[in-house]
């Protein structure tokens, strides 16, 4: 079954601070992962896209790995700001067929003063 | 402007209504999706259509019927509303139907069944 999971669930940093939320997947065959922020209330917006070949993407403060072999990933975020606020959501999709994403359950960053 | 827009924002209604939503794209894209969002915070597709035809119909009740006027609209119409429907539905669009594509979605929509 092709499943996407995220930890932590939620995590609390202070502004400025580094963070790194985790990916796991099962879905095969591979074609792409995605790394998508939600804010409250919002539609989730794409931060990074990345493919089999590509091990790292960045996007400003963003960066995303990739380990195709053992099925991971990573955001980190690096020197977070009280905006980085939201849910981070890994999204993987499929080879094969049409464009199908499956959403992991997001974890909820929180950035305090 | 809005690229992925949805109205209404809000839907409050009672068990056994029948409601639609709205969606519309200016980007000019050929591929349109309707997500659900559960209280788990899932998203999850339910259908999909590429140039007005369906192409993508996960296992949803046949209550939910998408429909297509042309390429930038995609509307979900919901009969008999039931209470576990209550959830935040996305509507959302890419420039093509396969995977490479990026997906762009509009603001949610957010359903209550009481």
């Amino acid at each position: 079954k092709n499943q996407v999971e995220q930890s932590p669930q939620s995590l609390i940093i202070l502004e400025g601070k580094n963070c790194t939320l985790q990916c796991n997947y099962t879905v095969s065959p591979f074609s792409n992962l995605r790394w998508y922020k939600q804010d409250t209330g919002r539609g989730p917006v794409s931060l990074t896209i990345m493919t089999f070949s590509e091990n790292t993407k960045s996007n400003g403060r963003y960066t995303a790995t990739l380990d195709a072999d053992t099925k991971q990933s990573s955001l980190h975020i690096t020197a977070s700001q009280l905006s980085d606020s939201a849910s981070y959501i890994c999204v993987v999709s499929a080879a094969g067929g049409y464009n199908k994403l499956i959403f992991g359950a997001g974890t909820r960053l929180a950035v305090h003063p | 402007d809005t690229a992925v827009s949805q109205t209404p924002k809000y839907l409050v209604t009672q068990m056994g209504n029948d409601k639609s939503i709205k969606c519309e794209q200016n980007l000019g894209h050929d591929t349109m999706y309707w997500y659900k969002q559960d209280s788990k915070k899932f998203l999850k597709i339910m259908f999909s259509y590429n140039n007005k035809e369906l192409i993508i119909n996960e296992t949803v009740p046949n209550r939910f019927s998408p429909k297509s006027p042309d390429k930038a609209h995609l509307n979900l119409h919901i009969n008999s509303l039931e209470l576990g429907d209550s959830a935040v539905y996305f509507c959302a669009s890419s420039q093509g139907a396969a995977t490479a594509y990026e997906q762009y979605f509009g603001p949610g929509t957010r359903l209550t069944v009481t």
